[in-house]
Parts: structure tokens; C-alpha cells; sequence
């Protein structure tokens, strides 16, 4: 099955600096790559998704890039706020099921 | 209006306890899930549910039962709880069909389940 390894599990931040979550998968097959937020106490929701056809997409902000040769699979945010402050999954897809990583925790410190 | 609800939000009960969650969504998905959260974070699938039919059973003991009376139910009924069940289930939805291109999942609030 999908294995999805997800780097670094925590991440310290000055406002207004980057963040970027790393993430790499396991089957070649998966062709889906959602990020998940989720707020102390929330439930996760989606941030951006990519799909296997395409190497880049951005929304404001954030911007997800995919390296499908590697199999690996970023996320960046620029310009951190206090309220990107959450835990972020990242995920991959084929035709089976949606695996997790194991999540970053990010904190974003005014 | 809520797009996937579950009640209740909190579950305290003892171990040997039989106790069910209920799930539902309102977006007229077809696909519906059930995830398990542990204290580290972890969000692990339990099950999956496609027209009211199984597609996925990940390693999970026996004791963990869904039903799906129809596509916008999906019900979570846990048998003799133990301790090990303390966590917060999630359930989600989706337009996903099997073997299909795959779509956003959306979450329900979460239940936080502790056994005692």
C-alpha cells in the first residue's frame, strides 16, 4: 500500500517569513495530493490540492509543487501569519484510498 | 447549514461499554469515511463506504462496525471499548468513486471518544 512520510513533524516561524512542508510517497500509481489544515480542536480542511498532471499550483499564498519522478511533494506558504498556526497533512491519492502523513505542526510566532 | 455532522461531539464512557457514533453528510456525496485520530495526531482510515457499500476495511478489530442505512448515513458502532479506542473518529465525504479520480474529503466536526 501508499506509504506517505512527511518532514519536519514541527516547524518555529517568525511572522512574515516561509514555511515549507515536505512530503514524499511511495506508489507511483497515487495521482492526487491534498493538504489538510486543522486547527487546535478542528476539524482537518482542505488548503490546496494538486494532481498528478500538473507540477505546480498557487492560491495567494500558499503554493504546492510535485516532483512525481522523485515522488516527492512540498508545501509552501509565504508571508506567515499568526492564524496559519495549525497542523498540516499531506496526503496522496491513487485509486484506493487517501493516506495521511503524519502531519507538521506549525507555529507561527509574532 | 452543516455539510457533515456527527453526533455526539464528546463520548466518556468505561471500558467493556457498547457505544455507536452517528455521521451525516448533506452534500449528496457518494462516498463516505471514517478515520481515527490518535493522541499523536495520527489520522488513520478505518473504513470507506461507496453507495452504501464497503470498499475499504483497514486492520480493525471486529469490534468496530459501520452501517450505512443509506448514502447519507454512515453509523459507527463500537463493541467492549478499551482503552486503546480513546481518540477522536472523524467522519468524511466525498464525491470519490472507486478506481475514480479522487476528490476534496470533507470532514465532520469529530467525535472525542475516552474510555475509562
Amino acid at each position: 500500500g501508499e506509504n506517505v512520510e512527511q518532514h519536519p513533524s514541527t516547524l518555529s516561524v517568525q511572522e512574515g517569513d516561509s514555511a515549507v512542508i515536505k512530503c514524499t510517497y511511495s506508489d507511483s500509481a497515487s495521482n492526487y495530493f491534498p493538504w489538510y489544515k486543522q486547527e487546535l480542536g478542528k476539524r482537518p480542511q482542505l488548503i490546496i490540492d494538486i494532481r498528478s498532471n500538473v507540477g505546480e499550483k498557487k492560491d495567494q499564498r500558499i503554493a504546492v509543487t510535485l516532483n512525481k519522478t522523485a515522488k516527492h511533494f512540498s508545501l509552501h506558504i509565504t508571508e506567515t501569519q499568526p492564524e496559519d498556526s495549525a497542523v498540516y497533512f499531506c496526503a496522496a491519492s491513487g485509486s484506493y484510498q487517501l493516506t495521511f502523513g503524519k502531519g507538521t505542526k506549525l507555529s507561527v510566532i509574532p | 447549514d452543516t455539510a457533515v455532522s456527527q453526533t455526539p461531539k464528546y463520548l466518556v464512557t468505561q471500558m467493556g461499554n457498547d457505544k455507536s457514533i452517528k455521521c451525516e453528510q448533506n452534500l449528496g456525496h457518494d462516498t463516505m469515511y471514517w478515520y481515527k485520530q490518535d493522541s499523536k495526531k495520527f489520522l488513520k482510515i478505518m473504513f470507506s463506504y461507496n453507495n452504501k457499500e464497503l470498499i475499504i476495511n483497514e486492520t480493525v478489530p471486529n469490534r468496530f462496525s459501520p452501517k450505512s442505512p443509506d448514502k447519507a448515513h454512515l453509523n459507527l458502532h463500537i463493541n467492549s471499548l478499551e482503552l486503546g479506542d480513546s481518540a477522536v473518529y472523524f467522519c468524511a465525504s466525498s464525491q470519490d468513486n472507486p478506481g475514480g479520480i479522487r476528490y476534496e474529503q470533507y470532514f465532520g466536526p469529530g467525535t472525542r471518544l475516552t474510555v475509562t
